[in-house]
């Protein structure tokens, strides 16, 4: 049972436009949702994050927007660079569990074309 | 300087073997994991350890065992390696509920033959 869905397994995208990555979860305890970045042959790196008691959080190029109503959250990138280019990964995670788990989605991968 | 280091970054070994991946982390951090991206590309969380207690432990073939001599390091040993094992193996730290997210490792890339 998948609890954190990424549907689109790969985004093409033109440098300075908008990227949007997608993530779906079922599970309504998640209350804290994580952006992860990763390169190949390295780690997942932290990018963004999202409590549940926000619907928008933002950092420089990158906003996260939550709907808790849909369960659903967003990664936006504006605009793309080249750099960005890269796997992204939606992570959730339940705080009131106590147990300090994140749950990943399969990633999408983002190609941003010069 | 690296935050959360593995070795090693490459594991080459046949069926039956026993075999450890080491996890070092300088972050000061108070929580490590265990994940494995297998083929599919899902990253699951294997162990989780909170002050050297293990305090996550999902459905994992006992085969899979994670030592934790202090909170800096967290090992895992797999004995009697099977071909299903391949994947590639992340550790992670994080300071507990601090809501930053987890440091990652490089990944451990294990291929059983």
């Amino acid at each position: 049972d998948q609890q954190v869905k990424q549907n689109s397994p790969s985004l093409s995208v033109q440098e300075g436009r908008i990227s949007i990555l997608n993530c779906d979860y079922t599970n309504s305890m998640f209350d804290y949702f994580l952006w992860y970045k990763k390169y190949p042959a390295e780690g997942p790196t932290f990018l963004i994050s999202i409590s549940s008691i926000k619907d928008k959080n933002e950092d420089g190029r990158f906003t996260v927007f939550l709907n808790k109503s849909a369960k659903h959250l967003s990664l936006h990138i504006v605009p793309s660079q080249p750099g960005d280019s890269a796997v992204y990964f939606c992570a959730a995670s339940s705080t009131t569990s106590g147990t300090y788990k994140y749950i990943f989605g399969t990633g999408t991968r983002l190609k941003v074309l010069a | 300087d690296t935050a959360v280091s593995q070795t090693p970054k490459y594991l080459v070994t046949q069926m039956g073997n026993d075999k450890s991946i080491k996890c070092e982390q300088n972050l000061g951090h108070d929580t490590m994991y265990w994940y494995k991206q297998d083929s599919k590309k899902f990253l699951k969380i294997m162990f989780s350890y909170n002050n050297k207690e293990l305090i996550i432990n999902e459905t994992v073939p006992n085969r899979f065992s994670p030592k934790s001599p202090d909170k800096a390091h967290l090992n895992l040993h797999i004995n009697s390696l099977e071909l299903g094992d391949s994947a590639v193996y992340f550790c992670a730290s994080s300071a507990g509920t601090s809501g930053v997210g987890e440091y990652f490792g490089p990944g451990t890339r294990l291929t059983v033959t």
